[in-house]
């Protein structure tokens, strides 16, 4: 499984734009990069995921470096609801499980 | 809400005792996950059973075991219990298929005195 690194912790102001930093250098061609979060007191939540094009949803963007060594969750308007736990995850395509890291510890000031 | 329960919410129990967390999935989804949360460990992957089959394992102790039924709820037994085994433990379900996203239930909180 690649190794991911990520900031133990960030802050961004309320209704600013947030980028969420990761690192897998030893990625493999084939693995996909999930983001998901855990809000205080909940079970992780899915957010995004892509292989080589940047992706966007209704909750984030996550842009993808060319060499795929890196990867950053952008979240276009940090809201209080967004303080959490970020978990960028590497992952085979049809793998079955995740390996989660420490995270980014995401602090939203109002 | 992401359409997983687990029951119960919380359980307190001794040392040696066994315990049974039981999680639901979504409608639909054929495949189950359980995963610890320990404060030292963080969030670390158990073992997976897709349409009543073991898929894969992770690190799950001997003492721990897992069974999904024909209906497809799934069960995590937790025996000899122990002060370490004190946790959160989450159960996730997914769809078959190429994108494996996953859904966690919220847990149960399991307090071992």
């Amino acid at each position: 499984d690649a190794k991911t690194t990520q900031p133990n912790s960030m802050e961004s102001n309320e209704e600013e734009p947030v980028h969420l930093p990761c690192n897998h250098s030893t990625i493999s061609g084939t693995d996909y990069i999930h983001w998901y979060r855990q809000l205080p007191s909940q079970g992780p939540e899915y957010v995004i995921h892509g292989l080589t094009s940047n992706v966007n949803n209704r909750m984030a963007s996550l842009a993808i470096a060319e060499d795929r060594k890196s990867s950053t969750l952008i979240l276009h308007r940090a809201t209080l609801r967004d303080a959490a736990v970020y978990y960028c995850i590497p992952l085979q395509t049809g793998a079955n499980n995740l390996f989660f890291g420490t995270g980014t510890r995401l602090t939203v000031i109002p | 809400d992401s359409g997983v329960t687990q029951t119960p919410k919380h359980l307190i129990t001794a040392t040696g005792q066994r315990v049974t967390l039981r999680c639901s999935p979504r409608s639909g989804d054929l495949s189950v996950y359980w995963y610890q949360q320990s404060l030292d460990q963080g969030l670390q992957f158990l073992i997976q059973y897709y349409n009543g089959e073991e898929r894969a394992k992770g690190n799950i102790l001997e003492r721990f075991s897992a069974q999904q039924f024909p209906d497809l709820h799934s069960e995590l037994n937790l025996s000899s219990l122990e002060l370490g085994d004190s946790a959160l433990y989450f159960c996730a379900s997914s769809l078959a298929g190429k994108y494996n996203e996953q859904f966690f239930g919220p847990g149960t909180r399991l307090t071992v005195l």
